[in-house]
């Protein structure tokens, strides 16, 4: 079972909404990741961070979404204004380094949003 | 960049019968090499983790073969159940990079018969 704790499992959205999805990662995990994953099964890297900081984001997120890890508070994703291609699955994942070996990802059970 | 090519993208086999699915990747760089299995409606369930250093690993029920040479690397299920279904992602990560992102291959849909 994951340990990996994601909320809500499933939202909805008309476009120029926002979508909030979060996430607790597994206890003791340092850094969490967060991925896309569209209908196609293809996934895209969006953001990830060590304890608050962020490590490494891409295009997209910068720009219309808004991520954070707060300390003893879940980490959240936020798209600030749903497009019809946002549509998918978001799959946070926490690990216990970001490289290396001992940097497997333990996955949640991902948020599916569906924009309208 | 680097890139992880999945074959085949759908798999249908019968109940004992063995499954393989292959991936194929570019950077001769890639250290770290994982499954994963994903249900319908579920996450990822990590079913093995392999570094470059071990070329066999077994499972239960399955086997990883790691060929560095040719750069590839495959699940072979050896007598797959109904309880196989899923699509199943292999992932490279490779050593020295930016962080640990992950490149996963397009996945394989696997549906055994029983």
């Amino acid at each position: 079972n994951s340990k990996v704790i994601q909320t809500p499992r499933y939202l909805v959205k008309g476009q120029g909404q926002k979508a909030k999805m979060r996430c607790i990662p597994e206890k003791g995990h340092p850094v969490v990741f967060w991925y896309q994953q569209n209908k196609n099964n293809e996934f895209k890297f969006l953001i990830n961070f060590q304890n608050q900081e962020v490590l490494q984001q891409i295009d997209m997120t910068e720009k219309r979404f808004s991520a954070e890890c707060p300390s003893n508070s879940p980490c959240s994703l936020e798209i600030q204004s749903s497009e019809a291609g946002d549509s998918a699955l978001y799959l946070c994942a926490s690990s216990l380094s970001d490289r290396g070996g001992t940097g497997q990802l333990y996955f949640g059970e991902g948020s599916k949003l569906t924009v309208l | 960049g680097e890139q992880v090519e999945q074959r085949p993208p759908h798999l249908s086999v019968r109940e004992g019968d063995s499954a393989v699915i292959i991936c194929t990747y570019t950077d001769p760089n890639s250290y770290y090499f994982f499954w994963y299995k994903q249900e319908p409606g579920a996450g990822l369930q990590l079913l093995m983790k392999v570094f470059s250093s071990t070329e066999i690993n077994e499972g239960q029920g399955f086997t990883v073969l790691l060929n560095k040479k040719d750069k590839q690397l495959s699940l072979n299920l050896t007598a797959a159940h109904p309880g196989d279904s899923a699509v199943y992602f292999c992932a490279v990560s490779s050593y020295g990079s930016s962080g640990n992102k992950l490149i996963f291959g397009i996945g394989t849909l696997l549906s055994v018969k029983p």
